[in-house]
């Protein structure tokens, strides 16, 4: 979906090093999400915000981070990236009453 | 973990035929959503079905909703080739808050 974008699209990192996953919108939607899909698990909730100045852990929070920088842009960081962090990581949006939510074209993280 | 499954993981079918996948969640919902997944792209919402609500149809969509059950249904009726995909179901969970997402269920529609 053109109106959620994620970047960079494709990263090849190594251990230890630190990377940023940065998601934009222009969509008007005040909440957003980061996921990862790994093979067979389907996806799990990293972190979610409501607005600027909420963010709330998800599911499997540990060895993240994230930054709600405006209302359209919220990144996630890998402090210290781990093998184990290889995935493919999904930004969605929702907003107002609608609760569907909007994905973006994912970013395939490799940990080296 | 919140996450429900879906079932079959895989299921493979002949253009023309339905196709009926299942999920099974764990806790209280508001609403039960499917998505869809083109491989290594991005979700794409296809229902929703609220809680009040035992069935929902979209199209060629048809959903059902069990809440004493704790499971859906989703079918695809006259399936096409363009319907491969995974096709994944999402919870809202006991607060709202948060979706949680099955496993997922691979669908091929061979023409």
């Amino acid at each position: 979906d053109a109106d959620v974008t994620q970047t960079p699209r494709n990263r090849i990192t190594k251990t230890g090093k630190r990377i940023m996953l940065e998601c934009s919108q222009t969509k008007g939607h005040d909440r957003m999400y980061w996921y990862r899909q790994d093979p067979g698990l389907g996806l799990r909730l990293i972190y979610y915000s409501f607005d600027v100045k909420d963010i709330n852990k998800g599911e499997i929070s540990d060895g993240y981070s994230v930054s709600r920088q405006a209302q359209a842009k919220f990144s996630l960081s890998l402090e210290s990236a781990i093998p184990n962090q290889t995935a493919l990581y999904f930004c969605a949006t929702s907003g107002g009453w609608e609760e569907t939510q909007y994905f973006g074209p994912g970013t395939r993280l490799l940990v080296l | 973990s919140q996450q429900g499954e879906e079932d079959p993981q895989a299921l493979s079918i002949q253009e023309g035929e339905n196709a009926t996948m299942n999920c099974s969640y764990k806790t209280s919902i508001n609403n039960l959503q499917w998505y869809r997944q083109n491989s290594g792209r991005g979700l794409v919402h296809l229902i929703l079905i609220r809680s009040n609500e035992r069935e929902k149809h979209s199209g060629r969509l048809r959903v059902t909703l069990d809440t004493s059950k704790k499971s859906s249904s989703l079918l695809i009726t006259a399936s096409r080739a363009a319907d491969t995909a995974s096709y994944f179901c999402a919870t809202d969970g006991s607060t709202g808050n948060q979706f949680y997402f099955g496993t997922g269920t691979s669908l091929t529609v061979i023409p």
